[in-house]
C-alpha cells in the first residue's frame, strides 16, 4: 500500500539554526516527491517536487530536499531557519503517470524560537 | 500561476442542513480533490474528480458526496450535515504528472 511517514509530529528549532524534517514512503511504483507547507488558517502551498534527474532538488523560501532511493527517503532542509518558516509542512508522493491523488503524510509543525 | 478558489474561508451551519462547498479553478485542470484536515489526522481525501460528471470515492466518503458538471467546478455537499463534520475543507486541482495545487480552504463548523 501506499503511505508517506513523517516521524516528526512537531519539532522546535532556534531561529538561525538548521532544520532537516524527515519523510518517507512506500510506493510500487516510481513516485513523484513532493513538500508542502501550510500556514495557519491557509491552504497548501508547494515548496519543491522531485520527478527525475538530480536528486537533491531546490525549492522556493531557500529550502531543498534529496531523494536517496535506497532509503525511500525524502528529507527537507535548510540551513538557517527564519521565525516566518513556523508553519505545518507536508511530505506527498504521487505516482510518475497517471492521475491518482497524491498520498500525504499527517505533517511536521515547525516552531521557531528566539 | 494556478488559482484555485474556494467559496467560502468560514461557514457556520446548523445539524441536518444541506450544505454546499464550491470550488473553481483556472487552469483547465482535468483532476480536482476535496480534503478533510483535522488535527493529528493529516488531510484525508474524501472524493475525486478526473473528469466532467466524474468521481471517485476517497478514504472517508460517508456522509458526503459531490457534483461536477463543468471542468472548473467541483462543488462538495454535506447531504445531512452533523456536529463531526466540523474541519477544515480543502480543495486542490491537478493536471497528469504535474503537483495538486490548492485552495484556501473552508472552515465549517456545524452547530
Amino acid at each position: 500500500a501506499q503511505s508517506v511517514t513523517q516521524p516528526d509530529i512537531h519539532i522546535t528549532v532556534s531561529e538561525g539554526a538548521s532544520l532537516e524534517l524527515r519523510c518517507n514512503y512506500s510506493y510500487g511504483a516510481t513516485p513523484y516527491l513532493f513538500w508542502y507547507v501550510q500556514s495557519p488558517g491557509q491552504g497548501l502551498q508547494l515548496l519543491l517536487k522531485y520527478f527525475s534527474g538530480d536528486t537533491l532538488v531546490q525549492g522556493i523560501k531557500g529550502f531543498e530536499a534529496e531523494f536517496k532511493r535506497s532509503q525511500s527517503s525524502f528529507n527537507l532542509r535548510k540551513p538557517s531557519v527564519h521565525w516566518s518558516d513556523a508553519a505545518e509542512y507536508f511530505c506527498a508522493v504521487g505516482a510518475v503517470s497517471g492521475n491518482t491523488p497524491l498520498v500525504f503524510g499527517k505533517g511536521t509543525r515547525l516552531s521557531v524560537i528566539a | 500561476d494556478v488559482k484555485v478558489t474556494q467559496s467560502s474561508r468560514y461557514l457556520v451551519k446548523r445539524t441536518g442542513e444541506k450544505v454546499f462547498l464550491e470550488c473553481v479553478q483556472d487552469m483547465d485542470h482535468e483532476n480536482m480533490f476535496w480534503y478533510r484536515q483535522d488535527p493529528g489526522l493529516g488531510l484525508r481525501l474524501i472524493y475525486f474528480s478526473y473528469d466532467v460528471k466524474m468521481k471517485e470515492k476517497g478514504d472517508i466518503p460517508e456522509g458526503y458526496s459531490v457534483s461536477r458538471e463543468k471542468k472548473e467546478r467541483f462543488s462538495l455537499i454535506l447531504e445531512s450535515a452533523s456536529t463531526n463534520q466540523t474541519s477544515m475543507y480543502l480543495c486542490a486541482s491537478r493536471t497528469r504528472n504535474q503537483p495538486q495545487h490548492f485552495g484556501d480552504g473552508t472552515r465549517l463548523s456545524i452547530l
